[in-house]
């Protein structure tokens, strides 16, 4: 059964650093890699998808890897501004589009 | 449309009636899916909808949930003889072509917030 685990549950930082989220899958044989974003109360707002063949993606300030041997992938945001508050979460997509969640990186950026 | 609509956002019922949830996915998009965020929990996946295959309910938590989709298009959950532990908000979610080895993206709804009190 996948399991898809986030590190840290929750960051916080100043407005300009630059920082990493980590998610980790136990099993390798996905077929994609999906991040979001999450406001309060609000739906998913889909961020990156890594296909399995690639290694990354970039959007703007962020960049998503891919490691499936390690079962790992990261989300980078560069220069963090207070808008980039929002819970993030990244799934596994493990064929026929169950994607399995982790639980999520609390994220927030200070002014 | 331009994005996934569920409609009601909010839905406060009393233990024990039924209710409907509705979404409207994202236009030419076969595939449809619903999950679950409990307070506190992570996404739960629910029922998966593709063309005109048999939809795939192995989410579904007991048999007071049922969910069907119009036409290929607009899906209903509904949620039978409600009970507290269904407080969730229930998120729709489509993409343009689904099954194994297809690599699409998934776009999400606004989500509705069932609460049984």
């Amino acid at each position: 059964k996948q399991e898809v685990t986030q590190i840290p549950a929750a960051l916080s930082v100043p407005e300009g650093e630059n920082l990493v989220l980590n998610c980790s899958f136990t099993d390798s044989a996905i077929y994609n890699l999906q991040w979001f974003r999450q406001d309060p109360g609000k739906g998913l707002t889909s961020l990156l998808l890594i296909q399995s063949s690639q290694r990354e993606q970039t959007s703007g300030r962020l960049n998503a890897s891919l490691d499936k041997s390690s079962g790992r992938s990261t989300l980078y945001i560069a220069a963090s501004q207070p808008g980039d508050s929002a819970t993030y979460l990244c799934a596994a997509n493990t064929g026929f589009q169950k994607l399995v969640f982790g639980t999520g990186t609390r994220l927030l950026v200070s002014p | 449309g331009a994005g996934v609509s569920q409609s009601p956002s909010n839905k406060v019922t009393e233990k024990g009636k039924d209710v409907e949830l509705r979404c409207d996915p994202i236009s030419g998009h076969t595939a449809l899916y619903w999950y679950r965020q409990s307070l506190g929990q992570g996404l739960e996946f629910l029922i998966y909808f593709q063309g005109n295959s048999a939809p795939d309910k192995s989410g579904l938590p007991s048999d007071r949930f049922s969910a069907e989709r119009t036409g290929g298009s607009v899906s209903t959950l509904t949620i039978q003889r409600t009970q507290q532990e269904d407080s969730a908000v229930y998120l729709c979610a489509s993409s343009r072509f689904g099954g194994p080895n297809m690599n699409t993206e998934a776009f999400f709804g606004q989500g509705t917030r069932l609460t049984v009190v």
